[in-house]
């Protein structure tokens, strides 16, 4: 399956304790975002980076949250000094440039954080 | 303030039957709108897009409507079937930025044998 993948796929972590995400896009998909997703609500843009460049943030990603994509292959998404509050899933989407505006989404990261 | 609302309960139907989703926002002017299906535990997948200068779109049994004065969109399935069941997300979306989307809640959708 050449599809997004995820890894983990569910975290389990105590509150102020530091987690980090992958994410492996398609292949040739130059655009890379994260969102979060809570129970009941559609995905939350985070962040979008275009190559190896984080070219957008939303407000949402505060200052405990740092994401990299250093080689404009892979993913990482870092929360540090977890809160209750992180706890939802983690979802990772590429796509390619141009016209076609798809999204191709892993299959996420679960975190919870007692 | 800006809001995406879509049917915030389950649609229950029959085996058979056309399934119509609606999808309305507010203070948005999107360039196009997808809608996205999600099954629990997975990611959305990616089913359908229209462009703001198209008043419909079709494939297969899905068809997708667009309506950006009355800032609606109305997404159906006809001849529905049980495996349709999922929850039914739809996305706002603008050209010249970098693709990014914003979601409804979506809509879970139950088709009955």
């Amino acid at each position: 399956d050449t599809g997004v993948s995820q890894n983990p796929r569910h975290k389990i972590t105590k509150r102020g304790q530091n987690v980090t995400f992958r994410c492996d896009p398609i292949s040739e998909h130059n655009r890379l975002y994260w969102y979060r997703q809570t129970l009941g609500q559609g995905p939350e843009f985070l962040t979008y980076f275009q190559n190896e460049a984080q070219l957008e943030k939303s407000r949402l990603l505060s200052d405990r949250f740092s994401a990299e994509r250093p080689k404009g292959s892979f993913s990482t998404l870092e929360i540090q000094r977890t809160e209750q509050g992180d706890s939802a899933m983690y979802l990772c989407a590429s796509s390619l440039p141009g016209r076609t505006r798809e999204q191709y989404f892993g299959p996420g990261t679960r975190l919870t954080v007692t | 303030s800006q809001k995406i609302e879509q049917n915030s309960e389950a649609l229950n139907i029959q085996e058979g039957k056309t399934a119509t989703l609606t999808c309305n926002y507010t203070n948005y002017s999107p360039a196009y709108l997808q809608w996205y299906r999600q099954d629990p535990g997975r990611g959305p997948v990616f089913l359908l897009l229209i462009r703001e200068n198209e008043k419909e779109k079709r494939k297969e049994r899905l068809k997708v409507t667009f309506d950006t004065t009355l800032k609606q969109s109305l997404f159906h399935i006809t001849a529905s079937q049980p495996a349709d069941s999922a929850t039914y997300l739809c996305a706002l979306g603008w050209s010249g930025g970098y693709n990014k989307l914003i979601f409804g809640a979506g809509t879970r959708l139950a088709v009955h044998p």
